[in-house]
This record gives structure tokens, sequence and C-alpha cells, in this order.
């Protein structure tokens, strides 16, 4: 049964760090693998999708990774910014359907 | 782009009553619509996949009779609390698959039963 952990559960920075998420999963065996954020009681926003093929990603200030062989992804955020602060989820897709989630990363940026 | 629908976005509801939530893919058509579950601080857990036109397929240890699922169309998605319980005051959210663009998910429903 594939898992997926995320470390830092939650994370504190002063505004204008670069910081970086990880995200490891269990079974390499995966269709792709996407970031998400989750403001509080919100849904979520997709941020990133990297495909099995791929090795990394980027969108702004967003750069995602994957390494397949080691079961890793990381997520790179350069210069952070308050507006930044909320939960940060990983998710593998195995399949077509089956989507397993870490329990998410809480960033707080203070200002 | 891949927008997704979810309404309503809060419901307040008494024990013993049904609630009905709607998942729509605005601008794509999707076979296959998913309904997830999240506790306060836990991680999305998968309830069910909805199929369109057929039966969805429910996760283990999650009551089809309880969580009714309705894909009448490619879509819409409904999810039904049936005789709802304090126990079932949760976060719901439902995501469509689009091709080549990945999951994208509906702003969730906050349901509370009092």
């Amino acid at each position: 049964k594939q898992e997926v952990t995320q470390i830092p559960a939650a994370l504190s920075v002063p505004e204008g760090e670069n910081l970086v998420l990880n995200c490891s999963f269990t079974d390499s065996a995966i269709y792709n693998l996407q970031w998400f954020r989750q403001d509080p009681g919100k849904g979520l926003t997709s941020l990133l999708l990297i495909q099995s093929s791929q090795r990394e990603q980027t969108s702004g200030r967003l750069n995602a990774s994957l390494d397949k062989s080691s079961g890793r992804s990381t997520l790179y955020i350069a210069a952070s910014q308050p507006g930044d602060s909320a939960t940060y989820l990983c998710a593998v897709a195995e399949g077509y359907s089956t989507l397993t989630f870490g329990k998410g990363t809480m960033l707080l940026v203070s200002p | 782009g891949a927008v997704v629908s979810q309404h309503p976005s809060r419901v307040i509801c008494k024990s013993g009553t049904s609630v009905k939530i709607e998942c729509r893919s605005l601008d794509f058509q999707a076979t296959t619509m998913f309904w997830y579950r999240q506790f306060p601080k836990q991680s999305l857990m998968l309830m069910a996949t909805s199929n369109e036109g057929s039966k969805a397929t429910y996760e283990q240890g999650v009551e089809k009779d309880k969580f009714l699922i309705n894909h009448a169309s490619l879509t819409l998605s409904t999810l039904t609390v049936t005789s709802a319980h304090p126990e079932d005051s949760s976060f719901y959210i439902c995501s469509a698959l689009k091709e080549n663009y990945g999951y994208t998910f509906g702003s969730g429903t906050r349901l509370t039963v009092v």
C-alpha cells in the first residue's frame, strides 16, 4: 500500500527566505505526482503536476522535482512571501483513479 | 484550464436529516469524479470514486447506504449524506481528473451536524 510522508509537518520562516518542502513515497510505480496548496477551510489548489517521466516542473517562484527511483519529491519556494502561508500537500497517483495524499506541511511566512 | 465547482461551501443541518453536496466540472467532461473527506489536521481520505452512468466504488469502511453518490452526467456528481449525525461533521471535497492536466478539486464543503 502506498504511503506518502511529508517533512516537516510545520515550518515557520521569515519573509524572503527560500525553502524546501519534502515528500517521500514508498512505491515508486507512480503515474504522476502533484503538489497542492490548501488554505484554512478551503479546497485544494493545484500548484504543480509532474508526470512520472519528468524530473521537474516550474511555475513562477515554485519548482518541484521528482526522483522516482528514490521515492522523493521536493517543492522549492523562492523568496517566500506572507501570502505563501498555507498547508502544502503532496499527492501521488498510482493509476487513473488512485491518489494518495501526505498529511501536508503547514507553512507560515512571517512579515 | 480545468475548473470544478462544489456547492454548498458550508452547511449546517440537524441530526437525522440528509444533505446533498454537488460537484460540477465546468469546462470539461469528467467520467470519473472522486469524493474525499478531511478531518481537522488530517490528510484527505478517499471515500469513493464516482463513475458516470454506473455505481460508485466505495473505499473500505465507507458506508455506501449512508453516503449516496450519483453521477448522472459527465459534468455532475452528487454526494448525499443520509441521516446525518454529529460524527459526520467534516470537510468534504470532490475532485475530477482531466487528462494531461491532473486532478482538480472543488472548494470543499464544511458540514456541521448539530
